[in-house]
C-alpha cells in the first residue's frame, strides 16, 4: 500500500536562511510524487511533481525538490526563505498502476522577519 | 484562482441531516477527486471520478455518495450526518491521468451541530 510520511510537524526558519521540508514515501511501483502548499482558508495550490527524468524538480516561487529513490524521499528545499512562505505543505504520491493520490499529514512552515 | 469552483462556502447543519456538495472543474478537466481534511485526520481521499465513472475509492464512508455528471460537474452527498463529519471538504480536478496535477477548489467548510 501506498504511504507518504512528514516527519516534522512544524519547520522554523529565518527569513534569508535556506529551508527544507522532509517527505519520504512507500509504494510498490515507480512513484509520482507531489508538494502542494495551503494558505489559511485556502484551497492546496501545486508546487511542484516528479514523474520521471531529473532527479531535481523546480517548481513555482522558487521552490525545488530531489528525488532520492535509495532513500524513497522527497525533500522540498528553497535556497532562501521569505515570510510569505510560512504555510501548511503537504507531500503527496501516487503509483504509476494506480489512480489514489495519498497525502502526507502536513508540515506548517514558519518563517521568522 | 485554480479555475475550479466549490459551493456552498460554508454550510452548517444538525445531526442526522443530508446535505450535498457541489464542485464545478476547470475547463477540459476529465476527472473530478474529493477530499475530506480535518484536524485530527488530514487530508483524507475520499473518491475519484474519471468522465462519469468511478475510479477510485478511499477511505469513503458508507453514508456518503458521488457522482459525476454529463457535463462533468461533481456532487458530494453525505448523509445522516454525525458531529465527526465537520470538516473541510475539498474536490480537485485534472485532466485524466495519474501523472496529471490535480487542481483544487476553495473548500465547503462543513458545521455539523
Amino acid at each position: 500500500a501506498q504511504s507518504v510520511a512528514q516527519p516534522e510537524d512544524q519547520v522554523n526558519v529565518a527569513e534569508g536562511n535556506p529551508l527544507t521540508v522532509k517527505c519520504t514515501y512507500s509504494v510498490s511501483g515507480n512513484p509520482y510524487l507531489f508538494w502542494y502548499v495551503q494558505y489559511p482558508n485556502r484551497g492546496l495550490q501545486f508546487l511542484l511533481k516528479y514523474i520521471t527524468g531529473d532527479n531535481l524538480v523546480k517548481g513555482s516561487y522558487g521552490f525545488e525538490a530531489e528525488f532520492n529513490k535509495s532513500q524513497t524521499s522527497f525533500h522540498l528545499k528553497k535556497p532562501s526563505a521569505l515570510v510569505s512562505d510560512s504555510a501548511l505543505y503537504f507531500c503527496a504520491v501516487r503509483d504509476n498502476g494506480g489512480f489514489k493520490t495519498i497525502f502526507g499529514a502536513g508540515t506548517r512552515l514558519f518563517v521568522k522577519a | 484562482d485554480s479555475g475550479v469552483t466549490q459551493t456552498p462556502k460554508h454550510l452548517i447543519t444538525a445531526t442526522g441531516q443530508r446535505v450535498t456538495l457541489r464542485c464545478s472543474p476547470r475547463s477540459g478537466d476529465l476527472s473530478v477527486y474529493w477530499y475530506q481534511q480535518s484536524l485530527d485526520q488530514g487530508l483524507q481521499f475520499l473518491i475519484q471520478y474519471y468522465n462519469g465513472e468511478e475510479r477510485a475509492k478511499g477511505n469513503i464512508l458508507e453514508r456518503f455518495s458521488a457522482q459525476q455528471f454529463p457535463d462533468l460537474h461533481s456532487e458530494l452527498n453525505l448523509s445522516s450526518l454525525e458531529l465527526g463529519d465537520s470538516a473541510l471538504y475539498f474536490c480537485a480536478t485534472s485532466l485524466a491521468g495519474s501523472t496529471d496535477t490535480q487542481y483544487f477548489g476553495p473548500g465547503t467548510r462543513l458545521t455539523v451541530l
